[in-house]
């Protein structure tokens, strides 16, 4: 069972918005500002796709957007393309003895 | 280009061992703080362990201590991990990635499978 609780899967239709959430504890997404999110087609390499709750690293669309209230945190993905059907996992750094936790990842499926 | 390569699985049976490999390309290794991360078969993914930059400080998951040996080569821009007295819920697909500043992974390779098993 993983730390943080992601749902299972999400789904939508191209050009739609679809929200996926993380919720962990105060010991980890509601005590720290560091919530990040990874984007990954299977049997690739994960992508990092947000860091620090709500920064996009370059190269990174800007359809893809992060933010937290309290213990969970949100990635929104806007503008749904076919390319953005994936699995995506969040993490946060955790004041446990695990350094970094992560949840157990949603299938997005663009519908 | 800018990569981590991973190698070195296989299928092993309980109590065996592996020592899995990641080859980096296209940036400063050395500069690095690096990370071994797993992801079982339907689940999610499990942070593993962290070497840091020099290799002067080492950090273990519970569920790996004591079995798992993390170290590097940076004349060789190399990363390993030594799987030791394999369990079956070791079964995984492991991830090496490069390990940013405010805990992201900014760099992953395409993982290596290992399926402990008799």
């Amino acid at each position: 069972q993983s730390a943080l609780t992601q749902p299972a899967s999400v789904s939508g239709s191209p050009g739609q918005s679809i929200t996926i959430s993380c919720t962990g504890t105060s010991n980890d997404v509601g005590g720290y500002n560091y919530v990040s999110w990874y984007q990954h087609h299977p049997g690739k390499a994960p992508k990092l796709m947000i860091h620090d709750v709500s920064n996009r690293p370059s190269g990174v669309s800007n359809r893809f957007s992060g933010s937290k209230s309290g213990n969970t945190a949100s990635l929104i993905i806007a503008g749904l393309q076919a390319e953005d059907e994936a699995d995506y996992h969040c993490s946060s750094y955790t004041s446990s003895s695990t350094y970094v936790v992560f949840g157990g990842g949603t299938k997005l499926t663009v519908l | 280009q800018v990569q981590l390569v991973e190698s070195g699985g296989g299928l092993v049976k309980p109590g065996g061992s592996l020592r899995l490999s990641c080859a980096a390309s296209g940036f400063t290794f050395s500069d690095y703080t690096m990370t071994w991360i797993r992801q079982t078969p339907g689940k999610g993914l499990d942070w593993v362990s962290y070497i840091t930059s020099s290799g002067g400080t080492i950090h273990y998951a519970d569920s790996v201590k004591g079995r798992f040996t993390i170290s590097r080569d940076n004349a060789k821009n190399s990363l390993y991990l030594q799987l030791n007295s394999l369990r079956a819920e070791d079964t995984a697909v492991y991830f090496c990635a490069r390990d940013s500043t405010s805990y992201r992974f900014d760099l992953w390779g395409q993982g290596t499978l290992v399926t402990v098993s008799s």
